[in-house]
């Protein structure tokens, strides 16, 4: 088991330019959560999937934010255009099935300059 | 509604003594209860889980949590602290049906030597 994998760890870009974060779920994992961590906030969830339908994307903070799951093993939450208030730590998380945990990737850290 | 409130952001202890993390909770159905540890520059991992068996819940590392229904609380312990604990510690809750687990603002733990 690989675990939640992201990519990329580190994303360094300027304001107004498109950032697009990517999550691998952990197989089977039929939910996919997309979090953003920061010191004034904390965890903040943006928005989660069941079986890659979005099913509240209510914590998304405005619509440059998007998020899509095309299918079960792959995930993007894009940004357009970026912002320096965007910059954080964005967790991806996955979870099976009923009373389990969530399983976090290592994380996207994001600056835009 | 779910709500997780976690006493002092800041712990310190020295190495070998007590470690307590606290945590209270708030649900209105029957709560899954999860402490999860966050290294630097890593992504949240499971230290343990309650979920209805014993409320007495042993995890990683030495670490484990008591479920106190009358206190609403579930806090986290280890009777000697290592300086490989020095983390940020995540107390969440879920109620039962709820797909979103509500996390606290995390309590950093400091170990001195």
């Amino acid at each position: 088991d690989a675990g939640v994998i992201q990519s990329p760890r580190h994303e360094v870009t300027e304001m107004g330019q498109e950032v697009t974060l990517r999550c691998k779920p952990i197989s089977g994992h039929d939910y996919l959560f997309w979090y953003r961590q920061t010191m004034m906030r904390g965890l903040e969830l943006l928005i989660y999937f069941n079986n890659n339908v979005p099913i509240d994307d209510s914590g998304m903070p405005e619509d440059r934010f998007s998020a899509k799951m095309p299918n079960a093993s792959f995930s993007t939450l894009k940004i357009q255009p970026s912002e320096p208030r965007d910059s954080a730590v964005y967790f991806c998380a996955s979870r099976g099935t009923e009373g389990s945990p969530l399983h976090f990737g290592n994380g996207t850290r994001l600056t835009v300059t | 509604a779910q709500s997780v409130t976690q006493l002092g952001s800041h712990v310190s202890v020295s190495e070998g003594a007590l470690v307590l993390l606290r945590c209270n909770y708030s649900s209105s159905v029957p709560p899954y209860l999860f402490w999860y540890v966050q290294y630097p520059n890593q992504g949240l991992q499971l230290l343990l889980k309650y979920t209805s068996a014993a409320t007495l819940v042993k995890g990683i590392n030495g670490f484990e949590a008591e479920f106190k229904k009358s206190e609403t609380s579930f806090h986290l312990t280890k009777p000697s602290a290592h300086m490989s604990d020095a983390a940020e510690y995540f107390c969440a809750v879920r109620g039962r049906g709820s797909y979103i687990p509500t996390f606290g603002r995390g309590t950093s733990l400091i170990v001195h030597p």
